[in-house]
């Protein structure tokens, strides 16, 4: 079955740095990619949504200077949390559609969970 | 505006004993898809089942079945037979079309279920 590949499942770092995270599609082609954010013990939050080669869609209350997307190639898409502060502090997780499969094919990674000290 | 709505923040269950697990949602969309997902400790989502607006049928995947009726927009998920694995969060999701991708999901809360020997 479509498996996305999502690294590093853990990062500690410091406040004010940089931290990028993975997530690529190992066997289709993931036309569109979806980032979420989850806190503990609440529901996942869609923050953005890209298409392959074109812009992220960000959802309303998001920062889009401090969460880049990139989704370059169809296989690959990361999410750059810029900046990093402690409330910046969730787990972080990406799904990947496939066009062909229209009724289904949401595939999510494993998430990340990140710490900012 | 569309809505994915679970009342149930957590439930215990006896193991080998069946679950109930209540979903509404709200749209005005007639073509619209509704999912479950499993979230096992560790974070990563597992898909569980799939429900169009259109399929005629409950959606079943072995001890999964989703009772949908359409007219009161509710999408419940049974679990029968419940075992120690299936203590997780449960989040039910709804489908929601975009002008620019194939849709997005949209999480309800979600439901803490803890299954007891």
């Amino acid at each position: 079955g479509a498996v996305v590949s999502q690294h590093p499942s853990r990062v500690i770092c410091k406040s004010g740095t940089s931290v990028k995270i993975e997530c690529r599609s190992l066997d289709f082609q993931a036309t569109t990619m979806f980032w979420y954010r989850q806190f503990p013990k609440q529901s996942l939050m869609l923050m953005a949504t890209s298409n392959e080669g074109s812009k992220a869609t960000y959802e309303q209350g998001v920062e889009k200077d401090k969460f880049l997307i990139n989704h370059a190639s169809l296989t690959l898409s990361t999410l750059t949390v810029t900046s990093a502060h402690p409330e910046d502090s969730s787990f972080y997780i990406c799904s990947a559609r496939e066009r062909a499969a229209f009724n289904y094919g949401y595939t999510f990674g494993s998430g990340t969970r990140l710490t900012v000290v | 505006a569309q809505k994915i709505t679970q009342t149930q923040p957590g439930m215990f269950v006896q193991e080998k004993e069946a679950v109930t697990l209540d979903c509404t949602y709200d749209t005005s969309d007639p073509s619209y898809g509704l999912f479950w997902y499993k979230q096992p400790s560790s974070g990563e989502m597992i898909f569980l089942i799939y429900q169009g607006s259109y399929d005629q049928q409950n959606a079943t995947e072995g001890r999964y079945s989703l009772n949908f009726q359409k007219a009161r927009k509710s999408a419940n998920l049974v679990i029968s037979a419940s075992q120690l694995g299936d203590s997780a969060m449960y989040f039910c999701a709804m489908r929601v079309m975009t002008t620019d991708s194939w849709g997005k999901l949209q999480f309800g809360a979600g439901t803490q279920v803890v299954v007891t020997p």
